[in-house]
């Protein structure tokens, strides 16, 4: 089993609804990240935070919004998404963001948008 | 821009036999590259990570080379088994600097008959 722990498992929400992804990782991790994968495609970097600062943001629309309350949390507050924005989130964390290390994902959260 | 390809889509092989995946990428060496498993509505699981300067990495059944000349690496599995039917992922780390920045290939679904 992942030791990144991803909630909800499953969101479905309106265009004008407002929710959060939860991200948790107890492995002493400075590094975390959230992706977007589509079916059939690779997983996407979307923004990268390091010591609980946004290092890489990857010119993600502005209705996704990351928050690092501290180095073991990350959350992904999502608003006025579109149906397009429907996919698999993973949530993942590295020992640092420096070159070379492993990636540790969780088990993702299935947005669907209506 | 750097362009990673994973030229088969599928494969399909028999159990017992070698499985051989192939990455190849355009422009620049990467310092890394790693080999992720990814199962049908997971998330991906790290595999195997070879450097630059390093020609051959075992773990168990599986094995990875990676060739800068030829600008491709390729993922062995030996024995393959009906387990090891998954679509597997090449990353390479793209990060400036010390900065890590892990880009996917599209995957290769590998699929082991009894």
């Amino acid at each position: 089993d992942t030791e990144v722990t991803q909630t909800p498992k499953h969101l479905v929400m309106g265009m004008t609804n407002k929710k959060s992804l939860k991200c948790e990782q107890h492995m002493g991790h400075r590094a975390m990240y959230w992706y977007k994968q589509k079916a059939k495609k690779p997983p996407e970097l979307m923004f990268v935070y390091s010591y609980e600062k946004l290092s890489i943001n990857e010119s993600v629309p502005s209705r996704f919004s990351p928050e690092c309350p501290n180095s073991s949390l990350l959350n992904l507050h999502l608003h006025a998404l579109q149906p397009e924005d429907s996919a698999l989130y993973l949530c993942a964390s590295s020992q640092d963001s420096g070159r070379g290390n492993t990636i540790y994902f969780g088990e993702g959260s299935w947005l669907t948008v209506v | 821009s750097q362009k990673i390809e994973q030229n088969s889509e599928a494969l399909n092989i028999q159990e017992g036999k070698t499985a051989t995946l192939t990455c190849n990428y355009t422009n620049y060496s990467p310092a890394y590259l790693q080999w992720y498993r990814q199962d049908p509505g997971r998330g991906p699981v790290f595999l195997l990570l070879i450097r630059e300067n390093e020609k051959e990495k075992r773990k168990e059944r599986l094995k990875v080379t990676f060739d800068t000349t030829l600008k491709q690496s390729l993922f062995h599995i030996t024995a393959s088994q009906p387990a090891d039917s998954a679509t597997y992922l090449c990353a390479l780390d793209m990060g400036g600097g010390s900065q890590g920045n892990l880009i996917f290939g599209k995957g290769t679904k590998l699929s082991v008959k009894p």
